[in-house]
């Protein structure tokens, strides 16, 4: 069973840069099937997409976030980054990793795009 | 638009069938996929693709789609259904949208 864990730094002030990684245990980070997501929840808000990094390494970026974000996997120690710039209050939230599933269509053509395996969330405050 | 449109709020009674509904113009090309989520929990997948539940689901859960609209139904809704639901897509490129959350509560 697929595993991840995110970790923070438990405090970001603003204008700071925000890094979060996640680890994979119960399998390989470099295995075809997955793709790797983040996911953020403000405090009493909905889910908020912010990056999707492919198996063969292209990354797609929430439009809304894209200036400011940036991705990226560390197959050899089996986890992904998040990196966020000029942090503000807006961004104090729970983030989440998780796989990512993207290509599905289904059997009347539609596409599919779903989270299947997520971590348990860190709660990153954004606070001087 | 990129948006996706939930009912902030749903109430059922115990033991009753309810439908939590999803509205965007991205369901013209994308089957919504549904997430339960509890206070201070992480969100999982309840359903995804055309009606398929992950291992541990109960087929009590299942999905349906028409034109703009997506929708979740619970039958025979029971006290642990009680959470914030969300439904997501994706739009024409590519980009990953959710809903706003709809608290179902079970009276």
């Amino acid at each position: 069973q697929l595993q991840l864990r995110e970790s923070g730094p438990g405090l970001v002030r603003p204008s700071e840069t925000l890094s979060l990684t996640c680890s994979v245990s119960g399998g390989s980070i470099d295995y075809s099937s997955f793709h790797w997501g983040w996911v953020r929840q403000s405090p009493g808000k909905g889910l908020e997409w912010i990056a999707t990094i492919y198996y063969l390494g292209g990354i797609l970026y929430n439009p809304s976030l894209k200036s400011r974000v940036s991705m990226s996997i560390d197959t050899s120690n089996n986890y992904f980054s998040l990196q966020l710039r000029s942090v503000t209050a807006a961004d104090a939230a729970v983030y989440y990793c998780a796989t990512h599933q993207v290509g599905m269509i289904t059997s009347g053509g539609l596409v599919a795009t779903y989270f299947d395996n997520w971590g348990q969330g860190t709660l990153v405050p954004v606070s001087s | 638009s990129s948006e996706l449109t939930q009912d902030p709020t749903v109430s059922v009674a115990l033991g009753q069938t309810v439908k939590i509904t999803c509205q965007g113009d991205s369901l013209r090309i994308c089957f919504p996929s549904w997430y339960r989520q509890k206070p201070g929990q992480a969100p999982f997948l309840l359903i995804y693709g055309e009606n398929n539940r992950p291992s541990g689901i109960p087929d009590r859960f299942s999905a349906s789609r028409s034109e703009n609209t997506g929708s979740l139904t619970i039958t025979g809704a029971l006290a642990e259904d009680e959470a914030d639901y969300y439904c997501n897509c994706r739009d024409n490129d590519g980009n990953v949208i959710f809903g706003g959350g709809t608290k179902l509560t079970v009276l």
